[in-house]
């Protein structure tokens, strides 16, 4: 089972570009890497999924390098609603149920 | 809205009562999850269903039973619980159960044992 690494927390400034590194060493080779975002009392929110190189949606990008064993999170522009707890994932060869949440990184962003 | 609907969202309840946690998904899926997450902790994963039938119970006691009447719905039933079963129990659902799935949450219901 893979075992992720983050930051525990990390501040910043409304306004600029935040990324978080997650450390997947042993990540399997059909592994994805998926990150959630969750504020307090509710469920996690998927964000962004990747496998390789680079990904970007309308919230995020995720840059994976060539061997795979970490990966960076990218938020633009944070604002005062980013303000949350982001977790890395990384799908074990096996099925969703074997995903295990890690304590995340809690992310406070500052006027 | 994430197509994943629990109930009650709040519940407080003794040690000597039983209660009933709900979840319903909208979304078609064929899997549903229940997770605990304790103050400061991380998300625990309890039970995992796929088409109905249990497919995963990770050690968890006697005093938390599911339920799985259809793939849309899913129940947590509690009884003779203790204060640290206290938490935010969270309700998931996945298209599949293959790798790489997407997990969609509900709200949680947040629990207090007195």
């Amino acid at each position: 089972l893979a075992k992720t690494t983050q930051p525990i927390s990390m501040d910043s400034y409304e306004g600029q570009e935040v990324n978080i590194t997650c450390s997947h060493n042993n990540i399997a080779t059909n592994d994805y890497i998926t990150w959630y975002q969750q504020f307090p009392s509710q469920g996690p929110r998927f964000i962004i999924q990747g496998y390789k190189t680079k990904v970007t949606n309308e919230v995020a990008s995720l840059f994976i390098p060539a061997d795979r064993k970490s990966s960076t999170l990218s938020l633009p522009r944070v604002s005062l609603s980013d303000t949350a707890v982001y977790y890395c994932l990384v799908g074990d060869t096996g099925s969703a149920r074997q995903l295990t949440f890690g304590s995340g990184t809690q992310l406070t962003v500052l006027p | 809205e994430t197509g994943v609907t629990q109930t009650p969202r709040h519940l407080v309840m003794g040690m000597t009562n039983k209660k009933s946690l709900k979840c319903e998904q909208h979304l078609g899926h064929n899997a549903m999850y229940w997770y605990k997450q304790s103050a400061k902790k991380p998300l625990e994963l309890m039970f995992v269903y796929s088409l109905e039938e249990r497919v995963e119970n990770n050690s968890v006691p006697s005093r938390f039973s599911p339920e799985c009447p259809n793939s849309s719905h899913l129940f947590l039933h509690l009884h003779t619980l203790q204060p640290e079963d206290s938490a935010l129990y969270l309700c998931a659902s996945t298209p599949g159960t293959g790798a790489n799935e997407k997990l969609f949450f509900g709200s949680g219901t947040q629990l207090s044992v007195l």
